[in-house]
């Protein structure tokens, strides 16, 4: 399958500052990265979609201002929590889209974040 | 809007026992399909996949899923479990088949086996 680095796994920041998270996909060229967000015994819910070279696509209810996302290329796209508090502690997650049609979804390891 | 449905939220099985998970989902048109295990501290692990053709498919770790178009349905099955499968199941829709259609994901069912 195809290789996905996420980074950092885990990280423990102070409320107020900005954490920035990594997804590199490896083998393959990514023109789409989706970011999700799992909050502790719940289901990953899409927080936005990014596309290489254009602004990002944010659901509903994610504000746009908190949560930065920049696709420079098509290996690389950063998540980057801004002022973070802890209601942002969650597990970040992205997901490149797949290298063709019909194909599966690859994940990234995941980024535990704790705001203290 | 489209929507992901797991009916079950948390299954309790011995070991040895049948398990089905059901999926069920609201979009009418062309849809990949998928089950994604999460073991605890792990990250997500793809089951099984349906895309196209024989409705009923295999997966790893003895897992399989039928698609049942008319049911907007794709339920996860296992003839037995064991006590090694204890983790949260995911079923997850894509629109179309293009490779950068999102994923809705349903909320998940926590699958306990006791030995």
């Amino acid at each position: 399958g195809a290789v996905v680095s996420q980074h950092p796994s885990r990280v423990i920041c102070k409320s107020g500052t900005s954490v920035k998270i990594e997804c590199r996909s490896l083998d393959f060229q990514a023109t789409t990265m989706f970011w999700y967000r799992q909050f502790p015994k719940q289901s990953l819910m899409l927080m936005a979609t990014s596309n290489e070279g254009s602004k990002a696509t944010y659901e509903q209810g994610v504000e746009k201002d908190k949560f930065l996302i920049n696709h420079a290329s098509l290996t690389l796209s950063t998540l980057t929590v801004t002022s973070a508090h802890p209601e942002d502690s969650s597990f970040y997650i992205c997901s490149p889209g797949g290298p063709g049609p019909n194909t599966e979804a690859f994940f990234g390891q995941g980024t535990r974040l704790t705001v203290v | 809007a489209q929507s992901v449905s797991q009916h079950n939220h948390h299954v309790i099985l011995s070991e040895a026992a049948s398990l089905e998970l059901g999926c069920n989902y609201s979009y009418g048109g062309t849809v990949n399909l998928f089950w994604y295990v999460q073991y605890p501290g792990q990250h997500l692990q793809l089951l099984l996949k349906y895309f196209s053709g024989d409705p009923l498919v295999k997966g790893i770790k003895g897992f399989e899923a039928e698609f049942i178009k008319s049911k907007f349905s794709f339920n996860l099955r296992k003839p037995s479990v064991q006590w090694s499968d204890t983790a949260e199941y995911f079923c997850a829709v894509r629109r179309g088949s293009s490779n950068t259609g999102k994923l809705i994901f349903g909320q998940g069912t926590t699958l306990q086996v006791k030995p």
